[in-house]
């Protein structure tokens, strides 16, 4: 199993582009996240998504869209990139409190993705 | 509002004491309560959670963490610490209850140092 990943690793945009930050996951879990991990900050909830054609706006949405079309991708998007926005990425998933049989609740992350707005 | 506090930005603790990172949450419902660890550049590995059940909660690398409802905090030690566990530590808290069903939430981050 591949787990939970990332694309792209690292990227560098200039202030006014757009893209799309790809998460897969292998493990047929129902909920999957995004956050931003900045210095002293520690993990912020961007956006979240509990199932299929759903999602929810999480601490810091402003800037940011998401789309869960699939299970097992949850896509970030940035339509006007802004240099406050540079920061790590990070991915992750769960399974709900529905499916897990209380054995597998915790989130598994991506390796992140690394992104400097210039 | 669901909210995670870590109180500490660093612990430093000698090779061989024992060690505790401190983590209150507040949440509307009956929490999932989560350690996780970060090494540097990579992503979030798990420790341990609570779910239900025993308060005292044993995890991964010799690490527990103890649930108090009253206090709303959910502490991880270990006995012994060793220069190995220097790292980020994160706790989380996830609601299971209403619309913020699934809504995930990490503390800051405490930086464990263990020096030999």
């Amino acid at each position: 199993n591949a787990g939970v990943t990332q694309t792209p690793k690292f990227r560098v945009l200039k202030t006014g582009q757009s893209m799309t930050l790809l998460c897969a996951q292998d493990m047929n879990h129902e909920y999957m996240y995004w956050y931003r991990q900045d210095p002293g900050m520690g993990l912020r909830l961007i956006h979240y998504s509990v199932g299929e054609g759903t999602t929810a706006k999480g601490e810091v949405p402003d800037g940011y869209n998401v789309s869960r079309l699939k299970k097992q991708n949850f896509l970030l998007g940035l339509e006007s990139a802004a240099p406050s926005q540079t920061s790590v990425y990070f991915c992750a998933s769960s399974y709900s409190r529905w499916s897990d049989r209380g054995r597998n609740t915790e989130a598994f992350f991506g390796q992140g993705t690394r992104l400097t707005v210039v | 509002a669901q909210s995670v506090a870590q109180p500490e930005d660093q612990v430093n603790v000698a090779e061989g004491n024992p060690l505790t990172v401190k983590c209150t949450y507040s949440v509307s419902g009956n929490p999932y309560l989560f350690w996780y660890v970060q090494y540097p550049n990579r992503g979030l590995q798990f420790l341990l959670k609570y779910i239900t059940g025993d308060n005292l909660v044993k995890g991964s690398y010799g690490f527990e963490a103890e649930f108090n409802k009253s206090q709303t905090s959910f502490h991880l030690k270990k006995p012994s610490a060793l220069v190995s566990d220097s790292a980020l530590y994160f706790c989380a808290v996830r609601d299971e209850s209403g619309t913020n069903a699934g809504k995930s939430t990490f503390g800051d981050g405490t930086t464990l140092t263990v020096k030999p």
